[in-house]
């Protein structure tokens, strides 16, 4: 069966502190990778999307990393902002997109 | 861009009523898809279209909803009849291309009483 699965589930880290969300998947044949940030009452924003041959993407303070092999992947973030308090989520397509298995979310405090 | 543009942006209405969700697409951008997110069940994908047809709508939970592409840079999402477990947010995405950035409109938030 196609799965995502994030942990962990919630993470309060105080600002400035760095901090790994981790996503395992299952989804086979895999096409692609994406992590969304998603604030409080607005819709996902794109942070990155990794294919099968892409090890690492950054985006400002986001950095992504995929091991295919594992089928796990992880968003760091550096330097936290009090702005970084979200919903982090992972989402694998399969080939040809047909199939998008979304994975519950981290749900990331970030405190003064 | 205005970006990718839904309405309403908050509904109530009572059971049995119809429902009808509203979305305008990024210009430029040829693919489209209907998401809903709620607590218990995250965001899960209802359906998407490509090009203006519809390539996989095995995420339509019941044959209570129905999604239309008219043109294309605008869809719209019925339920008729509405039902309490229907309430969610409702999310609209485009996209370019396929394996692109997907960009999601600000969504709906539905409520049946």
């Amino acid at each position: 069966k196609n799965q995502v699965e994030q942990s962990p589930q919630s993470l309060i880290i105080l600002e400035g502190k760095n901090c790994t969300l981790q996503c395992n998947y299952t989804v086979s044949p895999f096409s692609n990778l994406r992590w969304y940030k998603q604030d409080t009452g607005r819709g996902p924003v794109s942070l990155t999307i990794m294919t099968f041959s892409e090890n690492t993407k950054s985006n400002g303070r986001y950095t992504a990393t995929l091991d295919a092999d594992t089928k796990q992947s992880s968003l760091h973030i550096t330097a936290s902002q009090l702005s970084d308090s979200a919903s982090y989520i992972c989402v694998v397509q399969d080939t040809g997109g047909f199939k998008t298995i979304f994975g519950a979310g981290t749900r990331l405090f970030v405190k003064a | 861009d205005a970006g990718v543009i839904q309405s309403p942006r908050h509904e109530v209405t009572e059971m049995g009523q119809e429902v009808t969700l509203r979305c305008k697409l990024i210009s430029g951008h040829n693919s489209l898809f209907w998401y809903r997110q709620t607590m218990m069940r995250g965001l899960e994908l209802l359906i998407y279209f490509n090009n203006n047809v519809p390539i996989d709508d095995s995420g339509m939970p019941e044959d209570r909803f129905s999604a239309k592409m008219p043109n294309a840079s605008f869809s719209t999402l019925k339920i008729q009849p509405s039902e309490p477990r229907d309430s969610a947010v409702y999310f609209c995405a485009s996209m370019r291309q396929l394996g692109e950035t997907q960009y999601f409109g600000p969504g709906t938030r539905l409520l049946v009483l």
